[in-house]
C-alpha cells in the first residue's frame, strides 16, 4: 500500500460552483479524517469517520459542506456553492482506531475559488 | 477546548547548529502529543509522538522531543541541523481522556537552515 491518496491535487473553480474531492485511505485503516489548511496556518479539523459512520463534525463544516464514506473505504468531501473563503488545502488522513494511533496524511487537494 | 501554541512562526539556524522548536499545550489533562513535518506541496509526516512512559521521545531524522508536564510543553530539538530539515513543523495534540482523536494543531514554525 502506498499510503493515503487524494484526487484531484489541484482544483480551480469559480465562485458558486460545486466541487467534490476524493480520499482513498490506507486499506486497513478504519478511521478517516478531513482537515482544512489555509496559508500560514496549521490544519483545522473538519470531520471524521469510523468505518462508514460520521462520528464528529466541526462547526467549521457549514451546511455547504458534506462528507461521505459510503462503504467504509474511500471518502468524498463536497462543497456546494463555493465561496472565495473556501480556498484552502484540504487534507485527508487515516488511522487505525484505538489509543493514540498515528494519522497518516495524504498530499492534499488545493482548492482555489476565483 | 484544546489549544496549541508554537512560539516563533519562523526560526532560522545555521547548518550544524542546534534546532529548538517550541510547543505548549493548554489542557489540564496531558494529551497525546505529536510533531509533524510538512515539506512544500506535500502532506504531513509524523516525526514523533508521546503517549505514555519515557518523557524523552526519539523520532525520525534525528529529532527528539521532551514532554514536560509541569511546563505543559513538548519542545522539538535536533542537535545538528541539516539543509534538508528546512520545512514547516507542526505540533499537534489529541485528547487522552475523551477518546476524541481529532488532532488540534499549532500554527506551525517554518524552519530555515542557512549554509
Amino acid at each position: 500500500d502506498t499510503g493515503v491518496s487524494q484526487d484531484p491535487r489541484h482544483k480551480i473553480t469559480k465562485r458558486g460552483q460545486n466541487v467534490t474531492f476524493r480520499c482513498d485511505p490506507i486499506s486497513e485503516h478504519n478511521r478517516l479524517y478531513w482537515y482544512r489548511q489555509t496559508l500560514g496556518q496549521g490544519p483545522e479539523f473538519l470531520t471524521y469517520f469510523q468505518n462508514e459512520a460520521q462520528l464528529e463534525k466541526s462547526r467549521l463544516l457549514s451546511d455547504r459542506f458534506s462528507a461521505e464514506r459510503p462503504k467504509g473505504s474511500f471518502s468524498t468531501l463536497e462543497i456546494q456553492r463555493t465561496e472565495q473563503g473556501d480556498s484552502a488545502m484540504y487534507l485527508c488522513a487515516s488511522s487505525l482506531s484505538g489509543g493514540a494511533n498515528e494519522q497518516f496524511f495524504g498530499p492534499g487537494t488545493r482548492l482555489t475559488v476565483l | 477546548a484544546q489549544s496549541v501554541t508554537q512560539l516563533g512562526s519562523h526560526v532560522s539556524v545555521s547548518e550544524g547548529a542546534l534546532v529548538l522548536l517550541r510547543c505548549n499545550y493548554s489542557s489540564s489533562v496531558p494529551p497525546y502529543l505529536f510533531w509533524y513535518v510538512q515539506y512544500p506541496n506535500q502532506g504531513l509526516q509524523l516525526l514523533l509522538k508521546y503517549t505514555t512512559g519515557a518523557t524523552l521521545v526519539k523520532g525520525i531524522n534525528g529529532f527528539e522531543a521532551e514532554f514536560k508536564k509541569s511546563e505543559t510543553s513538548f519542545h522539538l530539538t535536533k542537535p545538528s541541523a541539516h539543509m534538508s530539515d528546512a520545512a514547516e513543523y507542526f505540533c499537534a495534540v489529541s485528547d487522552r481522556d475523551t477518546g476524541r482523536r481529532a488532532l488540534t494543531f499549532g500554527s506551525g514554525t517554518r524552519l530555515q537552515v542557512q549554509p
